[in-house]
């Protein structure tokens, strides 16, 4: 066990539909990461908080968005889902900004159909 | 640019026999380097870190990875491949790109162990 906790672990929503993946990190840990993985794409890096500020962007979709709260658990908010959207969604937590070690979470199964 | 290679996107080996998993990388200086195992179905999980402390690092579950500074390189090995080590394994980089920091994720080698 990691000690990172998303929930759901499934969703299964139609086209159009607007869904929010959640993320609690290790206890301790400052910075978030949410990652998107399928099997035409692999694992891309979607977006990194760290202490409640955005820190990096990677392949995030402008109708994704994400924000991590005072309590530093940080949702992931899907929205005009499209079936391409079907992934595995991950999310991450370190300690320190970054270079640390990262912890993954057992992942979000979205299926858009 | 930081970058990393897997070398191979399928290893096929016997129980009992070693594995090679290759990754090289591209840095313009000694970086902190990370292998991942992800079973199917679940998570990223953490095999072994790099810090330039040695270069020869031992991991979880039997595995050790080499840095070669002369070679860009950190291969994965094991000595004897066990059925729960089928698996895909990435290689990590943490780099700089367009200055934000970011890991940058190698595209996986699948590990399948033939009994």
């Amino acid at each position: 066990d990691s000690g990172v906790t998303q929930t759901p672990k499934h969703l299964i929503t139609a086209t159009g539909q607007r869904v929010t993946l959640r993320c609690s990190p290790r206890s301790g840990d400052l910075s978030v990461y949410w990652y998107q993985q399928s099997l035409d794409q692999g694992l891309q890096f979607l977006i990194q908080y760290y202490n409640g500020e955005e820190r990096a962007k990677g392949n995030i979709l402008e109708r994704f968005s994400a924000q991590q709260f005072p309590d530093l658990h940080s949702e992931l908010n899907l929205s005009s889902l499209e079936l391409g959207d079907s992934a595995l969604y991950f999310c991450a937590s370190s300690v320190a900004e970054w270079g640390d070690i990262q912890y993954f979470g057992a992942g979000t199964r979205l299926s858009v159909l | 640019a930081q970058s990393v290679t897997q070398l191979d996107s399928h290893v096929s080996v016997s129980e009992g026999t070693p594995v090679l998993l290759r990754c090289n990388y591209s840095s313009s200086y000694s970086p902190s380097l990370f292998w991942y195992v992800q079973h199917p179905n679940k998570g990223l999980q953490l095999l072994l870190k790099y810090t330039s402390a040695a270069t020869l690092v031992k991991g979880i579950n039997g595995f050790e990875a080499e840095f070669k500074k002369s070679e860009t390189s950190f291969h994965l090995t094991k000595p004897s491949a066990h059925m729960s080590d089928a698996a895909e394994y990435f290689c990590v980089v943490p780099a700089r790109v367009a200055g934000t920091y970011k890991y940058i994720f190698g595209t996986g080698t699948r590990l399948k162990v033939l009994a």
